[in-house]
């Protein structure tokens, strides 16, 4: 079975580093999210993509993070500076659209000491 | 405001009798609904979806119930087996939402040899 693949799956850096997650979406779909797990909040989205144009970005903070998507094989969440209160798990999913499931990679899970 | 509500954050049962998760919405434009399971150190995997003009959908053990007046529904495992224990996700879909998916905080099920 085809699966979206998250790279790296754990991340460990101190506070004002630069933090990049990267996604590789299944082929042929042609939605991406960007969610963060945390214990308090549950699975919120941060920004989606749709034919790799930004459409929702409104769940980041914007003054240090970003989303874009370079090409239809990746996609990237920065953080810069990044802070402890963005230690979460970040998952990526990619999907055909309306009506249609989401599938999701094993996450990255991030600490910022 | 929290639109997709599960309100048991764990259920313990046997094996081999029915497990039943639930989950309750507030916002009457979602029209296409889903499970999904989630293990530890995992990502979310894709388990079942009900579009809002059926009332149920049923894939071997595993039915999903809508019933769109109470704006609840839930997933029924029959038989429960000790690998369907995890964490299990209700989420929600709104026209027009742009593929958006909303979900709830999960519940951890347990299921005893």
């Amino acid at each position: 079975d085809a699966r979206v693949t998250q790279t790296p799956r754990h991340k460990v850096t101190e506070m004002g580093q630069e933090v990049t997650m990267r996604c590789q979406p299944i082929l042929g779909h042609n939605t991406v999210f960007w969610y963060r797990q945390t214990m308090m909040q549950g699975l919120e989205l941060l920004a989606y993509f749709r034919n790799r144009a930004p459409l929702d970005d409104s769940g980041m903070p914007k003054d240090r993070f970003s989303a874009e998507m370079p090409d239809a094989t990746l996609a990237t969440l920065k953080i810069q500076p990044s802070e402890p209160r963005d230690s979460a798990v970040y998952f990526c999913a990619s999907g055909r659209g309306r009506d249609q499931p989401q599938h999701f990679g094993d996450g990255t899970r991030l600490s910022i000491l | 405001d929290q639109q997709v509500k599960q309100n048991s954050p764990s259920l313990s049962v046997q094996e081999g009798r029915i497990s039943i998760l639930n989950c309750d919405y507030t916002n009457s434009m979602f029209d296409y609904f889903l499970w999904y399971k989630k293990y530890p150190a995992e990502g979310p995997t894709f388990l079942i979806s009900i579009s809002s003009i059926k009332d149920k959908n049923e894939d071997g053990r595993f039915t999903v119930f809508l019933n769109k007046s109470a704006k609840h529904l839930s997933l029924h495992i029959v038989p429960s087996q000790p690998g369907d224990s995890a964490v299990y996700f209700c989420a929600a879909q709104r026209e027009g939402s742009n593929y958006k998916l909303t979900f709830g905080k999960g519940t951890l099920l347990t299921v005893n040899p």
